[in-house]
């Protein structure tokens, strides 16, 4: 799977917007983008994916560059239980199904 | 629904004993992962199993570690003679289908902790 670039660490207000970037400059046509976070002694959970269209769900939004080299999470009013770690994962249609998790980016929410 | 669940959630043992871990995966889930995190590391995967097919081993960080899935379902994660490096948090994932990387969502349990001493 491709590698991802995300910032170390983020901080944001409660009840305001996030978004949560992360770069794939090497991503290939086949690649989907995912996200997972992981609460504080929890297991990863996944949040959402796209292809290349935006994707909305109940957790989150996804908005994907149209050369699909970078992407960002967003978050519409980020709560104390929001703060986690944000992987973004790109995954081969074809290829392996682990899942190859970077570093993450540490989301920490003040109140 | 139910989900992952792993036990023992804590487990703490000597250096040179031979340890266990348990995942029963969400019911009707045909794959199944393990991964590890150590402290302030990243999550590593270990082993995936597929239905019926040989698991990819290939994260296996060495021979003390081993795995099966028996009926396709309950997973045991096997590591002997631990060392201390191998204190880490285990994570058990399970996902319905798990062909086709691409739209796959995994689904994770709580994790074990191992400490080594």
């Amino acid at each position: 799977d491709a590698k991802t670039t995300q910032p170390n660490s983020m901080e944001s207000n409660e009840e305001e917007p996030v978004h949560l970037p992360c770069n794939h400059s090497t991503i290939s046509g086949t690649d989907y983008i995912h996200w997972y976070r992981q609460l504080p002694s929890q297991g990863p959970e996944y949040v959402i994916h796209g292809l290349t269209s935006n994707v909305n769900n109940r957790m989150a939004s996804l908005a994907i560059a149209e050369d699909r080299k970078s992407s960002t999470l967003i978050l519409h009013r980020a709560t104390l239980r929001d703060a986690a770690v944000y992987y973004c994962i790109l995954r081969d249609h074809n290829a392996g199904n682990m899942l190859t998790f970077g570093g993450g980016t540490r989301l920490m929410v003040k109140p | 629904g139910a989900g992952v669940s792993q036990s023992p959630s804590n487990k703490v043992t000597e250096k040179g004993k031979d340890v266990e871990l348990r995942c029963d995966p969400i019911s009707g889930h045909t794959a199944l992962y393990w991964y590890r995190q150590s402290l302030g590391q990243g999550l590593e995967f270990l082993i995936y199993f597929q239905g019926n097919s040989a698991p990819d081993k290939s994260g296996l960080p060495s021979d003390r570690f081993s795995a099966e899935r028996t009926g396709g379902s309950v997973s045991t994660l096997t590591i002997q003679r631990t060392q201390q490096e191998d204190s880490a948090v285990y994570l058990c994932a399970s996902s319905l289908v798990g062909a086709g990387g691409g739209t796959d969502t995994q689904y994770f349990g709580p994790g074990t902790r191992l400490t080594v001493l």
